[in-house]
């Protein structure tokens, strides 16, 4: 059973321009959350979603970050017109129905130059 | 909402010996209390959590207990090796699938 997959791994991007993060959820998996780690800081909750539905946006900057979980695919975490304070390691953790166990994929890193 | 404090914020220990790293919480509603280890550029691994229905659970070398009037849980590491060296995060969430609220971290060096 694959664990939580995303992509890119690292992903460079100047100022204004878009970031798209993927993550692929373990096989079984339903529910999707999205983490941001700053350098040298803990986790913080940006999002969670089930298939076709945001259940909780409220860590999410409410400016250019958006997110999806579409039927089919993994989900993306979008960041428009980034800024060099959206540099960061993105996390995406999925977990079964109904449980709390959240299992983490290898995150994103995202430099803004 | 939830607020999690961790301590301390870094901890050296000798090989071989015990460390105990805390948290306290804030919302008396939160009922699962898991531990991350994450070593540099990786992934958060979990690697034991406890439910509010006990006080205590152990798994080889590492166990967590948990009180729920003080609003507080700790990670204890027992035997401790070069492999246990790196950031550890407690988190708290609600009944169900939700939101995990992280510590800060703790970065834990264990010395040869």
């Amino acid at each position: 059973n694959a664990g939580v997959m995303q992509n890119p791994r690292h992903l460079v991007r100047r100022r204004g321009q878009e970031a798209r993060l993927r993550c692929s959820p373990m096989k079984g998996h339903s529910h999707v959350y999205w983490y941001r780690q700053l350098p040298e800081e803990g986790l913080k909750f940006m999002v969670y979603l089930q298939k076709e539905n945001i259940i909780d946006e409220s860590g999410m900057p409410k400016e250019r970050f958006s997110a999806e979980f579409p039927k089919e695919g993994p989900s993306i975490l979008r960041i428009q017109q980034v800024v060099r304070g959206d540099s960061a390691a993105y996390f995406c953790a999925s977990s079964p129905q109904m449980t709390d166990t959240q299992y983490f994929g290898p995150g994103t890193r995202l430099t803004v130059l | 909402g939830e607020n999690v404090e961790q301590h301390p914020s870094t901890l050296s220990v000798q090989e071989g010996d015990s460390a105990v790293i805390k948290c306290t919480y804030s919302d008396s509603a939160s009922n699962y209390f898991p531990w991350y280890k994450q070593e540099l550029g990786k992934r958060p691994q979990l690697i034991i959590d406890i439910r509010s229905n006990v006080g205590e659970k152990k798994d080889q070398r590492i166990a967590v207990t948990l009180n729920k009037t003080a609003k507080h849980f700790s990670l204890h590491i027992t035997e401790t090796q070069p492999e246990d060296s790196a950031v550890y995060f407690c988190a708290a969430s609600g009944k169900g699938a939700q939101k995990l609220v992280f510590g800060q971290g703790t970065r834990l060096t264990i010395n040869p």
